[in-house]
């Protein structure tokens, strides 16, 4: 079975750091680019970074650019993201996706929360 | 602000058929075949329901089917089910460097 397990959320102080991390299995992790996608509570789905298959090519939204790091490991089939400077509207759901051949998001993890208050 | 615009609520009858809209920009939705649609239940994770416009990935019951004219895409539910009760997102691919966008959901209810 395809899944992917999200770990690393939780409550941070704005202005704070964390880094999120993704288990891939069921799959060949290093054939596919994969995404991260937030979700604001009772909002809807924010689209946050990518990364290609080889970490080649990498993007973010711009509400994340400059703060949050996308990275991977083949070797350990894992996908990361190091978010900095956290604010109060970074505060979502982070969902780590695959991206099945440019057209669609496939699966889904089930989501790591996190929080960011004083 | 959603890059695409999807009606905030949707409702009908168990057995009905119902159709949901999303609405984007000769940009993203008016380029590129490469729509797709996802249903949410409360607490759970998203999953992929249509993929390039039209297509079912497995195990997705035929009730469901998409379709796309112009700028404006559509997902379409005949026999409405009580499970079907969700909230619906429509996504197109954007470009190489912004690549999703999503719109901002409906909640269908059953009644």
């Amino acid at each position: 079975e395809e899944q992917l397990v999200e770990s690393g959320g939780g409550l941070v102080q704005p202005g704070g750091s964390l880094r999120l991390s993704c288990a891939a299995s069921g799959f060949t992790f290093r054939t596919y680019s994969m995404n991260w996608v937030r979700q604001a509570p009772g909002k809807g789905l924010e689209w946050v970074s990518y990364i290609s298959s080889s970490s080649s090519t990498i993007h973010y939204a711009d509400s994340v650019k400059g703060r949050f790091i996308i990275s991977r490991d083949n070797a350990e089939n894992s996908l990361y993201l190091q978010m900095n400077s956290l604010r109060a509207e970074d505060t979502a759901e982070y969902y780590c996706v695959r991206e099945g051949t440019g057209s669609y998001l496939k699966p889904w993890g089930q989501g790591t929360l996190v929080i960011v208050s004083s | 602000q959603s890059a695409l615009t999807q009606p905030a609520s949707v409702s009908g009858s168990p057995g009905q058929s119902i159709t949901l809209s999303c609405t984007g920009t000769s940009s993203d939705i008016g380029t590129y075949n490469y729509v797709s649609w996802y249903q949410q239940h409360p607490g759970k994770a998203p999953k992929l329901m249509i993929y390039d416009v039209t297509k079912r990935p497995s195990g997705v019951s035929n009730r469901f089917s998409g379709s796309k004219s112009g700028n404006t895409a559509s997902l379409s539910i005949s026999g409405l089910q009580a499970e079907d009760e969700a909230d619906y997102y429509c996504s197109s691919y954007v470009s190489n460097s912004i690549r999703w966008a999503f719109g901002g959901g409906t909640k269908l209810t059953v009644l």
